[in-house]
């Protein structure tokens, strides 16, 4: 299995807050991915990036900023947590767009 | 815009019954398919793809699936289902090289002793 971790795994916040979620991969992959997953919605598409400092938005990238300094590591921030934005977040990484994703064990986010 | 339908919520199957799990795509090319399972608590993983060729393709746990393109349909099947199989199962789909995946919505599959 590809080596992806996701920090922290668990977080109570309350709203206003920024948050940061981190996501770290050691297989070199190019691309990675937020997506957030609520019951009835699935997996959404948050940001992705395709290389170090390229990012592009998903489907539900409002209120959520990345950035990608170095190929392992990706960052989300929630500028100022809403409680809309409680919700578990998953990241994951592959080699190439249409290639396996490997997912991480998510984060559990409450956002009071 | 591509979209992919996951029309069952929940499906409950005896042990050691056949499952099939229905997925749908809205879009005229051949998209690249995928069906991912999510075991509770966890992220989720591969079970098989499709990018072309043989339209039947076998995957990991024992799973298949067959891309229908007169019907824009992925299910994916397996003859015998073992409590273990009981989580949720996502369809998605790319509808060529350089678009990104979109997820289903998830069947959750339930599994009688």
């Amino acid at each position: 299995d590809a080596g992806i971790t996701q920090s922290p795994r668990h977080k109570v916040t309350e709203t206003g807050t920024p948050v940061t979620l981190r996501c770290h991969q050691t297989e070199n992959h190019r691309y990675m991915y937020w997506y957030r997953q609520d019951p009835g919605h699935g997996l959404r598409l948050i940001h992705y990036s395709y290389g170090v400092k390229d990012t592009d938005k998903g489907e539900v990238s409002d209120g959520y900023s990345v950035s990608r300094s170095k190929t392992e590591d990706f960052l989300l921030t929630l500028e100022s947590a809403t409680s809309s934005q409680t919700s578990v977040y998953f990241c994951a990484s592959s080699a190439g767009q249409q290639e396996t994703q490997y997912f991480g064990p998510g984060t559990r986010l409450l956002v009071l | 815009a591509q979209s992919v339908t996951q029309p069952d919520i929940h499906i409950t199957v005896s042990e050691g019954a056949s499952l099939e799990l229905r997925c749908n795509y809205s879009y005229g090319a051949t998209p690249y398919l995928f069906w991912y399972v999510q075991s509770p608590g966890q992220g989720l993983q591969l079970l098989l793809k499709y990018f072309s060729g043989d339209t039947l393709v076998q995957g990991i746990k024992g799973f298949e699936a067959e891309f229908k393109r007169s019907q824009s349909s992925f299910n994916l099947r397996k003859p015998s289902v073992h409590w273990s199989d009981a989580a949720e199962y996502f369809c998605a789909v790319a509808m060529n090289r350089d678009d990104k995946i979109i997820f289903g919505k998830g069947t959750r599959l339930h599994i009688l002793p």
